[in-house]
């Protein structure tokens, strides 16, 4: 079946590094792939995606490419805030289906001021 | 902007207890899901719906059941809470048609 690997956190950056979160996945076709957040004590809320190979997501400073040759689609930004303290979760659908996410486990992201 | 509100933030049964936790939506979404979050294990869907009086399991529906009798509202039942149910459950929606699922805030539950 389909799964999603993401890197085990907690991570913790001081403000304005550069971040990158890996996600790898699994699936058969072209999935659509997704990063979601959550904020403390909040549900989860779209933050970026992409459909196809190459694409790239982008919201909020973050971005990440979706690659069918590596099966990654990596969450980067060149300078985290503070506010960016939040979980990140990678997630995919087959292609043009809302029916299932599967997500991966989560990185908790800590930016010290 | 799209809501998905959730009857509690913050709930406390005992074992054994029948628990219902109820999930509204506001824009006319066919799709609906509930899902439980634990650490570790990111979320794991439990039971969708995509349509009223529809519902599919997901990948862990034990112990859960659901009710679709409006479009706006999905409800999952605990028909008898255990401790190992004790989770952060999220419900979502989308539109036909979409890949996005939108979220509410959760609800956390503690089984005593």
């Amino acid at each position: 079946g389909d799964s999603v690997t993401q890197m085990e956190g907690p991570v913790t950056l001081s403000e304005e590094a550069f971040l990158t979160i890996n996600c790898t996945y699994t699936a058969t076709g072209y999935p659509s792939l997704f990063w979601y957040v959550q904020y403390p004590g909040e549900g989860l809320q779209l933050l970026l995606k992409a459909t196809k190979a190459d694409d790239k997501g982008s919201n909020k400073g973050f971005e990440a490419t979706y690659r069918k040759e590596t099966t990654s689609f990596h969450l980067e930004k060149g300078s985290v805030q503070v506010s960016d303290s939040a979980v990140y979760f990678c997630a995919l659908t087959p292609r043009g289906s809302a029916r299932q996410l599967t997500f991966g486990s989560g990185t908790q992201l800590t930016v010290l001021p | 902007d799209v809501k998905v509100t959730q009857s509690s933030r913050y709930l406390v049964k005992r074992t054994g207890e029948k628990v219902f936790l109820e999930c509204v939506q506001d824009m006319d979404h066919e799709n609906m899901f509930w899902y439980r979050q634990d650490p570790g294990l990111g979320l794991r869907l439990i039971y969708f719906s995509y349509d009223v009086k529809m519902k599919e399991k997901g990948d862990i529906p034990e112990g859960y059941s659901v009710s679709r009798e409006k479009k706006e509202r999905f409800s999952l039942i605990l028909e008898s809470a255990s401790t190992n149910q004790t989770s952060m459950y999220l419900c979502a929606s989308s539109p036909p048609g979409t890949d996005t699922q939108y979220f509410g805030p959760g609800t956390r539950l503690t089984v005593l």
